[in-house]
C-alpha cells in the first residue's frame, strides 16, 4: 500500500543553519507530494506542493523536489530562523479511480526547534 | 480568503458522552474529510465525504458516525466517548475534480474526555 517515510525527530538547529527533513514514499501511480507545518497549538498549514517528478516546490524558503528515482521529496532550508520552529509533515496524496481526489498519507511528522 | 470553520475549537466531554464535531468548507469545495490526530502522532484519516455520500473510509470507530449536509457541512458524531478518544480532530475540504491540487485544513477541534 501507500505509505511515507520520514526522519525521526526532533532537529535542534541553530539560527541561519541549514535544514533538511527527508521524506520517502511509496506508491502506487502518480502522487502529489506535499508539506505540511502545524505550529505549536495549530492547524496543519500547507508549506509546498510537487504534482509530478521533477516538480520543485517551493515557499517561505523552504523547498523540496519530487524525485521520482530515489522515490524522494526532502525538506531543505537555507537558513532557519527562530520563527520555523513547528513539526513537519511530508503527505502524499493519490488519485482514485475516476480521477477525483484521495485521502492524504502523512508520514510520522519532524519536530524542529531553532534556538537563537 | 474563506478558510475551513470547524467548531468548537475545544472540547471536553466525560468518558460514555456523545460529542459532535462540526466543519464548513471553503465555498464551492465539494468534498470533506475527516482526520483524528493523537497527542504526538500523525493525522489518520477517518471518513470523506462527497456531494453528501461517504467517498471513502479509514480507520473510522464504529462508535463515530459522520454526514454531509446539502450545505455541504459535515458534523462528525462521537458516542460512547472513551479516553482514547482524546485528540485533535481535522477536516479539510477540496474541489473533488482539482486533483492533484489539494486540501485545505481546518484549525482543528480539540476533544479532551475525561
Amino acid at each position: 500500500g501507500n505509505s511515507v517515510t520520514q526522519m525521526e525527530g526532533p532537529v535542534t538547529l541553530s539560527e541561519e543553519a541549514f535544514l533538511t527533513i527527508n521524506c520517502t514514499y511509496t506508491a502506487t501511480g502518480y502522487p502529489s507530494l506535499f508539506w505540511y507545518v502545524q505550529y505549536p497549538g495549530e492547524g496543519l498549514q500547507l508549506l509546498l506542493k510537487a504534482t509530478k517528478a521533477d516538480d520543485k516546490g517551493s515557499n517561505k524558503g523552504f523547498e523540496a523536489t519530487y524525485r521520482k528515482e530515489t522515490t524522494s521529496f526532502h525538506l531543505e532550508k537555507g537558513s532557519v530562523q527562530v520563527s520555523d520552529s513547528a513539526v513537519y509533515f511530508c503527505a502524499l496524496g493519490t488519485m482514485n479511480y475516476g480521477g477525483s481526489q484521495g485521502n492524504l498519507i502523512f508520514g510520522k511528522g519532524t519536530k524542529l526547534s531553532v534556538k537563537p | 480568503a474563506a478558510g475551513v470553520i470547524q467548531s468548537p475549537r475545544h472540547l471536553i466531554k466525560e468518558k460514555r458522552e456523545t460529542a459532535t464535531l462540526k466543519c464548513y468548507p471553503i465555498p464551492r469545495h465539494d468534498t470533506v474529510y475527516w482526520y483524528q490526530q493523537g497527542p504526538g502522532q500523525d493525522p489518520q484519516f477517518l471518513i470523506s465525504f462527497y456531494e453528501k455520500m461517504q467517498s471513502d473510509k479509514g480507520s473510522i470507530p464504529d462508535r463515530f458516525s459522520a454526514q454531509q449536509f446539502s450545505d455541504y457541512h459535515s458534523e462528525l458524531n462521537m458516542s460512547s466517548l472513551e479516553l482514547g478518544d482524546s485528540a485533535l480532530y481535522f477536516c479539510a475540504s477540496s474541489l473533488r475534480d482539482r486533483f492533484p491540487y489539494g486540501y485545505t485544513f481546518g484549525s482543528g477541534t480539540r476533544l479532551t474526555v475525561v
